[in-house]
């Protein structure tokens, strides 16, 4: 059974640092890993999509990166800035002929001023 | 492009009574997806569904809970005797073919009181 962790759960910076947050998966066979925000009260917004064949995807000031043999992907923001704050939710699609997305609990993430 | 759409935002229901909750996809996509966010917990997948078929309905609860996707409108999630427990965030996101990228809506916010 495909379970996925987010270290640390919360975390708090000052503005301007960069920042890694992880995510953590049991079972290597996947088609893809999504990175959403997630704004309190809100719906999901896509970050970015790994697909399995790829290292890592860039979108302005954000990079993820996945090693799918050690079931790992990480998320870096750099010059984090107040309006990042959210959580951050990882999610995997398993291989296997299921099409649903397994999700990580989130980091949720506080800039500060 | 409008989204996935999903309304109501915020749905109170007292014991007992049922709850029923929409989701039109994207524009183009015909396959959708119900997940469930508890209170403190990670999002939770439900149902996949495509036009008229239920493809997984692995995550829904076998009582109470029934999903649909008819040719024609939108998506309904309903929940029948709605318990205290069913409070929740119910999210649905679409996708324009497998294993792709899934695109979420805002969300409904169901209480049960």
């Amino acid at each position: 059974k495909q379970e996925v962790t987010q270290i640390p759960a919360a975390l708090s910076v000052p503005e301007g640092e960069n920042l890694v947050l992880n995510c953590s998966f049991t079972d290597s066979a996947i088609y893809n890993l999504q990175w959403f925000r997630q704004d309190p009260g809100k719906g999901l917004t896509s970050l970015l999509l790994i697909q399995s064949s790829q290292r890592e995807q860039t979108s302005g000031r954000l990079n993820a990166s996945l090693d799918k043999s050690s079931g790992r992907s990480t998320l870096y923001i750099a010059a984090s800035q107040p309006g990042d704050s959210a959580t951050y939710l990882c999610a995997v699609r398993p291989q296997g002929g299921s099409e649903k997305l397994v999700f990580g609990k989130g980091t949720k993430l506080t800039v500060n001023p | 492009n409008a989204g996935v759409m999903q309304n109501p935002r915020h749905l109170v229901r007292r014991r007992g009574q049922e709850a029923r909750l929409r989701c039109s996809p994207m524009k183009g996509h015909s396959h959708v997806y119900w997940y469930r966010q508890l209170p403190e917990e990670g999002l939770k997948f439900m149902v996949y569904l495509q036009k008229e078929n239920i493809i997984d309905e692995s995550g829904m609860p076998k009582e109470r809970f029934s999903a649909e996707f008819p040719k024609e409108g939108p998506s309904i999630l309903r929940i029948q005797q709605v318990v205290r427990g069913d409070s929740a965030a119910y999210f649905c996101a679409s996708s324009g073919a497998s294993n792709t990228e899934a695109f979420f809506g805002q969300g409904t916010r169901l209480t049960v009181v």
